[in-house]
């Protein structure tokens, strides 16, 4: 069971270039989030999506786009690269069938804008 | 105001220390509570999850008191692989997490 991957583990961009980074879960979890930790601050959310078809934004969305393709993807868009941006991107997902239901998260995409 | 807010530490206790991390949270109609552990560089993982009555996983005892809106986590006889940093994590009612900077824990030999 791969729980939550995420692509590619490691990247560096210039500063306005695109790319998009890949999350999937093989847990048949509804619920799919993206976050960005920088040094000394907790996760921020960046966007989430609570079933496959819905995006919402979270606390920091500018800058980027999501996709949730099908249940099991959620992917992050950086259209135009920004130092910025420079941080490391954990994917989650959790189930949505009670309070108990907790978050899995992927092992983080280290990227570094220059 | 935070959502959540920690003590940042750090804390350095020695192996065997029973060590406390307290947490204050802001939204009182947040629904359920949870404690993760982040190692250096990796990704947070479940701790534990936090009931009402309270619970205990081994050396570790994760209490609650809603009236005052606050979350601890209790670690007995401290490992060294204890040694990361603690985030204290409510849920809202819309599915939503939210994650404290984290109180960071070093057991030293």
């Amino acid at each position: 069971n791969a729980g939550v991957t995420q692509t590619p583990k490691f990247q560096v961009l210039k500063t306005g270039q695109s790319m998009t980074l890949q999350c999937a879960q093989d847990m048949n979890h509804n619920s799919m989030y993206w976050y960005r930790q920088d040094p000394g601050m907790g996760l921020r959310l960046i966007y989430y999506s609570a079933s496959e078809g819905t995006t919402d934004k979270g606390e920091v969305p500018n800058g980027y786009n999501v996709s949730r393709l099908n249940k099991r993807e959620f992917s992050l868009r950086l259209e135009s690269a920004a130092p910025s941006q420079t941080s490391v991107y954990f994917c989650a997902s959790s189930a949505t069938r009670g309070r108990t239901d907790t978050q899995y998260f992927g092992p983080g995409t280290r990227l570094t804008v220059l | 105001r935070k959502e959540v807010e920690q003590d940042p530490g750090p804390f350095n206790v020695p192996e065997g220390a029973t060590v406390a991390f307290n947490c204050t949270y802001s939204n009182s109609a947040s629904q359920s509570f949870f404690w993760y552990r982040q190692d250096c560089r990796k990704e947070p993982k479940l701790l534990m999850s936090v009931y009402s009555s309270g619970n205990e996983d081994g050396r570790f005892t994760a209490q609650l008191n809603r009236a005052s809106q606050y979350i601890s986590l209790l670690i007995r006889d401290s490992k060294l692989s204890d040694s990361a940093t603690y985030l204290c994590v409510p849920k809202n009612t819309g599915n939503q997490f939210y994650f404290g900077t984290g109180t960071s824990l070093t057991v030293i030999p």
